[in-house]
């Protein structure tokens, strides 16, 4: 069974920084592009970041110069680092793949989240 | 990079219909076939619903069709059940080489 495990997150003042982590398990990490897609509690979802099997960032402005997305395919795990944090960056942090699906533009499989709050 | 549109909300009595639309622009849904459609219940991640416009994902039920006109892609769910109520969210691939989501539409069955 393909399965998206996260760690990681936790409280953080603004300015801030905090990581969140995700490994993947059944199936080949290092073929699959891999995203970031935030939601805080009641709202939508939105997209933060995904990083390609070598390993070659792509962002959201929203968090482009602050956020760094990384992975480690030995590990089979991708990470997002999260430096200079707004209060307005708390939300659910999810991540996901495409298994199955033709095209890395869509998340068919996803982890149960990681909650980042950036509080004073 | 500003969302796609959704209604709030639509609703639908159990066997009946409804559709979600999804609005965007000639730069993301107008521009390409990468459109998904996502179901999510509270507490839950989204699951996958629709890819590529109109191609059911392996777990979805016949009842769920997707489609696109111009800048406008839409969700049609037939057979209303009770498990179909749940937040639904549209995301198209985009031009700035970004993944635009809309801002998820309430389905509640009456």
């Amino acid at each position: 069974e393909e399965t998206l495990t996260q760690a990681g997150g936790g409280m953080a003042q603004p300015g801030g920084s905090l990581t969140v982590s995700c490994e993947g398990s059944g199936f080949t990490f290092g073929a699959y592009w891999m995203h970031w897609v935030r939601q805080v509690p009641g709202k939508g979802l939105v997209w933060v970041a995904r990083v390609s099997p070598e390993g070659r960032p792509e962002y959201a402005d929203s968090v482009r110069g602050r956020f760094t997305a990384s992975r480690d395919n030995a590990r089979s795990t991708v990470f997002l680092h999260m430096n200079n944090l707004r209060v307005d960056d708390t939300a659910v942090y999810f991540c996901g793949s495409y298994l199955y699906i033709p095209y890395h533009f869509y998340m068919s499989r996803w982890g149960r989240g990681a909650t980042v709050t950036v509080s004073s | 990079q500003s969302a796609l549109t959704q209604p709030a909300s639509v609703s639908g009595s159990l066997g009946q219909s409804v559709t979600i639309s999804c609005t965007g622009s000639g730069s993301d849904i107008g521009a390409f076939d990468f459109v998904a459609w996502y179901q999510q219940h509270p507490g839950e991640p989204p699951r996958i619903v629709v890819y590529d416009v109109t191609t059911r994902y392996m777990w979805t039920s016949e009842r769920f069709s997707g489609a696109k006109s111009g800048n406008t892609a839409s969700l049609t769910i037939s057979g209303l059940q009770d498990e179909d109520e749940a937040d639904y969210y549209c995301s198209s691939y985009s031009r700035t080489s970004t993944i635009l989501f809309g801002g998820g539409t309430r389905l509640n069955i009456l």
